[in-house]
């Protein structure tokens, strides 16, 4: 089954303890992004990658790091969460064919921060 | 600043009374305009890409269309099971995978 995959789906931690939530697709796309979801505010954008080892800035990407050492896998690393950083986390990866563009998400990652 | 809105915020439809939700935008470039679809407590669903203006796409009770300014997702005769939050997001010309979404259309359809 083609799909995006996270974990954890759910995580409490406390401030500064370091911590990695994994995005892995089966899909063998190139363009992959991370995407946290608050109240209000709806999705934003916190890093994309265009392909193996490319990664650009989304619009809030401080307190947060990315890698992208295989194609399939997208992990979203914080490396001293804060609890602003509390929040529903999202992993998508998009498949660009003739010119159209489909992307696809993961089920989620409820993140707080004590 | 290049902003997209949705509205209206929320909707409440009666089964098969039809309407349409608004997603407006001001960006310096479309590349691309997405509808999704998300249910409470899961990842949004892909529903649509358009390109340019004038372009319409349909998939079962739902059709999207885009203007040089705005995009409307029409939903014919809803039935229940399209209760969700619908959301759209842009894509810029500059920066190829950067999105930018609204804040979304909480629709309600009841029996």
């Amino acid at each position: 089954e083609a799909q995006v995959t996270q974990n954890p789906r759910y995580l409490i931690t406390v401030t500064g303890k370091k911590l990695t939530v994994t995005c892995s697709q089966n899909m063998n796309h190139e363009y992959m992004s991370w995407y946290r979801q608050d109240p209000g505010l709806g999705l934003r954008q916190i890093y994309y990658s265009m392909n193996v080892e490319v990664t650009d800035k989304g619009d809030v990407p401080e307190g947060y790091k990315v890698s992208r050492k295989e194609k399939r896998n997208f992990p979203l690393i914080l490396e001293s969460p804060s609890p602003n950083q509390t929040s529903l986390y999202f992993c998508a990866s998009s498949l660009h064919r003739g010119g159209q563009e489909t992307q696809y998400f993961g089920p989620g990652t409820r993140l707080l921060v004590l | 600043e290049d902003q997209v809105t949705q509205s209206p915020e929320a909707l409440r439809l009666q089964e098969g009374e039809s309407s349409s939700l608004n997603c407006s935008y001001t960006v310096s470039g479309l590349r691309g305009l997405f509808w999704y679809r998300q249910d409470p407590g899961k990842g949004p669903e892909f529903l649509f890409t358009l390109y340019s203006a004038g372009e319409e796409k349909e998939k079962e009770r739902l059709k999207a269309t885009l203007t040089k300014k705005e995009s409307f997702l029409h939903i014919t005769a809803p039935k229940p099971e399209d209760s969700a939050t619908y959301l759209c997001a842009v894509q810029f010309n500059t920066g190829f995978q950067k999105l930018v979404f609204g804040t979304g259309t909480r629709l309600l359809v009841s029996p």
